[in-house]
């Protein structure tokens, strides 16, 4: 079946500092990717998508490339702030894919 | 615009005992898809409903169901309660598309609800 992984957590940086999350998929075919962030005590919000090879989704200073070569879809933002602390899920979904969702990488960051 | 909404936030029942919980979605959605958030096994899907069908369905056992109303609110049930059924249950919406399942198109997810199973 289709699979989602993502680096353990937490990630612990300090303010401004280069962010990267990977995140790495197994599907047949081409799905949909998805980065949703999820603040303490609320639902899942969606960050960025992509939905086909090479696309690039942005949203908020981070970013994510669909990398079909390497299955890849990892998360990247150049300069973290404390208000970025949250927990960060990449999915994979679309046309006829049950909606999959990694486990979660928990990011920490320091003033 | 009102966001998902999902009731109650927090239910505490006992084992065998059984539990609906509701959700609305943003108007002028009619997706709706639910999923069970534990830290063990992260975050799953449960099933989908479009137009008070369901579309899609994860693999849970048939304790797990769901309905859809014509005004797009959904309920979901799950009948002789274990321990293993705690967990935060996410309800999401998105507009969908009329031809197929929806799950590409941007999903709103509503703030849960934390069931605990004694």
């Amino acid at each position: 079946g289709n699979s989602v992984t993502q680096m353990e957590g937490p990630v612990t940086l300090s303010e401004e500092a280069f962010l990267t999350i990977n995140c790495t998929y197994t599907a047949t075919g081409y799905p949909s990717l998805f980065w949703y962030v999820q603040y303490p005590g609320e639902g899942l919000q969606l960050l960025l998508k992509a939905t086909k090879a090479d696309d690039k989704g942005s949203n908020k200073g981070f970013e994510a490339t669909y990398r079909k070569e390497t299955t890849s879809f990892h998360l990247e933002k150049g300069s973290v702030q404390v208000s970025d602390s949250a927990v960060y899920f990449c999915a994979l979904s679309g046309g006829s894919y049950i909606p999959t969702f990694g486990r979660g990488t928990s990011l920490i960051v320091h003033p | 615009k009102a966001g998902v909404t999902q009731t109650p936030r927090y239910l505490i029942k006992t084992r065998g005992q059984q539990v609906t919980l509701s959700c609305s979605p943003i108007s002028g959605h009619r997706s709706v898809s639910w999923y069970q958030q534990t830290p063990g096994q992260g975050l799953q899907f449960l099933f989908e409903y479009f137009s008070e069908t369901q579309r899609n369905k994860g693999n849970f056992p048939g304790r797990f169901s769901g309905r859809q109303f014509s005004n797009s609110r959904s309920e979901m049930n799950v009948s002789t309660l274990e321990l293993g059924d705690s967990a935060l249950y996410l309800c999401a919406s998105s507009a969908g598309l009329a031809g197929g399942p929806s799950s590409y198109n941007e999903q709103f997810f509503g703030p849960g609800t934390r069931l605990t199973v004694l």
